[in-house]
């Protein structure tokens, strides 16, 4: 059972254009949301987060929006740039299960073309 | 301050074989996590621990052992290697804060390759 889901493998935007990468989420007791960036051959760094007391939530170039009822969040980067070329992931939590696990989805692969 | 390390980065394992996979931290965190990527299947919690001593099953815990006998190091063992464990697994920690949710910290990966 699936908790997150990144429903698109993979995404390919031109540089300068905004990149949009969705997850959507089962669980209605996630309330903590999280990005992460993957290069190859190296383990997931943060990127931002937003609590369900929020919907949007923004750091520089990215913005995340989570939409509660519809279960939905979204990462938005703009402007894009070739160096954001890499895969993401989207993470949930919830506190009531005290905060200890993050589930993960299952990545999107994002191409920034020149 | 190195944060999470993981040894090996890569090994080569014949069915049946066992092995134990390393990963220490150095910055006091409470939480430590293992999980597995498989191609396009996102990443999957093996085992996790709240604390020296204290280790719980993730999703996919069937086939793993882990301890906890000190907070910095959460070694992953296996005990009869099988090819479905071929797969890159990560090392993660996180800082306990009470009730508020704090980011990960993962390890740079050790691929695995079981024939």
């Amino acid at each position: 059972d699936q908790q997150v889901k990144q429903n698109s493998p993979s995404l390919s935007v031109q540089e300068g254009r905004i990149s949009i990468l969705n997850c959507d989420y089962t669980n209605s007791m996630f309330d903590y949301f999280l990005w992460y960036k993957k290069y190859p051959a190296e383990g997931p760094t943060f990127l931002i987060s937003i609590s369900s007391i929020k919907d949007k939530n923004e750091d520089g170039r990215f913005t995340v929006f989570l939409n509660k009822s519809a279960k939905h969040l979204s990462l938005h980067i703009v402007p894009s740039q070739p160096g954001d070329s890499a895969v993401y992931f989207c993470a949930a939590s919830a506190r009531s299960e005290g905060a200890q696990k993050l589930v993960f989805g299952q990545g999107t692969r994002l191409t920034i073309n020149p | 301050n190195a944060g999470v390390t993981q040894t090996p980065k890569f090994r080569i394992l014949k069915i049946g074989q066992s092995m134990t996979l390393q990963c220490t931290q150095d910055m006091n965190h409470n939480y430590m996590y293992w999980y597995r990527q498989d191609p396009g299947m996102g990443l999957k919690l093996i085992y996790y621990s709240v604390g020296a001593g204290i280790t719980d099953k993730g999703e996919v815990p069937n086939g793993y052992n882990v301890s906890r006998s000190t907070t910095e190091d959460f070694p992953l063992r296996l005990e009869l290697a099988a090819p479905s464990q071929t797969s890159v697994y990560f090392c993660a920690s996180r800082p306990w804060t009470g009730m508020a949710v704090t980011e990960a910290f993962f390890g740079q990966g050790t691929r695995l390759t079981v024939v």
